[in-house]
């Protein structure tokens, strides 16, 4: 089983919010975990969006705009990265990271459709 | 400007070795470590490792342990890596990125263009 698992694809209107998730393998705590996530595009390198651990321990990258968010979800062991007020330009693949057993792991991506 | 400019693409036999290079401008370059990801064609990221850019420390990948050598030339501004005994699934674009927190930070803030390397007989 993987550690991180992301649904692959994801469809949501504009102006909508979209709830993009990362959930982490049983046995794999996301509360001691930091969640990084990234958004990348068509022929572009991945763009770094934030990291959240908690309300405390939270970081958004340079630029990027705050209806991007990230929260966690302890029930489904998961972490949230929260896109409001969907634009037609965040339309891309989103991967979440997290450092574990002393490697970089991501999961496999969700492909976000704004239509 | 932060940039990271990477080398050509490269058309590689089975076998055979690659080393891309990395070339960074702008900013402080023994400052920030590198950090390599690659992505096969239509597949997701794999992280492949990092490396110091002020003291040569390195952390792989435990798939690409023993293939894989990653260095830096601060006289040049410069990180390099290089992939050996090619395979078939080998094939990806392969990405460096400017690593803002040391190897456990996962803030890769500054990205190259990437370069396609093809692994074919």
């Amino acid at each position: 089983q993987a550690v991180l698992t992301q649904p692959a694809s994801l469809s949501a209107s504009p102006g909508a919010s979209a709830s993009l998730t990362c959930t982490l393998r049983s046995g794999v705590n996301v509360d001691f975990y930091r969640v990084y996530w990234y958004q990348q595009k068509p022929g572009s390198p991945p763009q770094y969006l934030l990291r959240y651990k908690s309300d405390s321990d939270n970081q958004q990258g340079s630029g990027v705009p705050s209806r991007f968010s990230g929260s966690k979800d302890a029930s489904a062991n998961a972490g949230i990265l929260l896109i409001s007020g969907l634009q037609s330009e965040d339309e891309a693949d989103y991967y979440c990271l997290i450092w574990h057993s002393g490697a970089w792991v991501f999961g496999g991506g969700t492909k976000l459709t704004v239509l | 400007q932060v940039q990271l400019v990477q080398s050509g693409a490269e058309l590689k036999r089975p076998g055979a070795s690659v080393k891309v290079s990395c070339k960074a401008s702008g900013y402080t370059f023994a400052t920030f470590g590198i950090s390599w990801v690659r992505q096969a064609p239509g597949q997701g990221l794999e992280w492949m490792g990092w490396t110091s850019t002020s003291n040569g420390d390195t952390n792989y990948a435990q798939n690409l342990q023993g293939r894989v050598t990653m260095t830096t030339d601060t006289s040049t501004t410069t990180a390099y890596m290089e992939l050996r005994s090619l395979r078939s699934d080998d094939t990806a674009v392969y990405y460096c990125a400017r690593a803002r927190d040391g190897y456990n930070g996962g803030i890769w803030d500054y990205w190259g263009q990437g370069t396609l390397v093809t692994v074919s007989s």
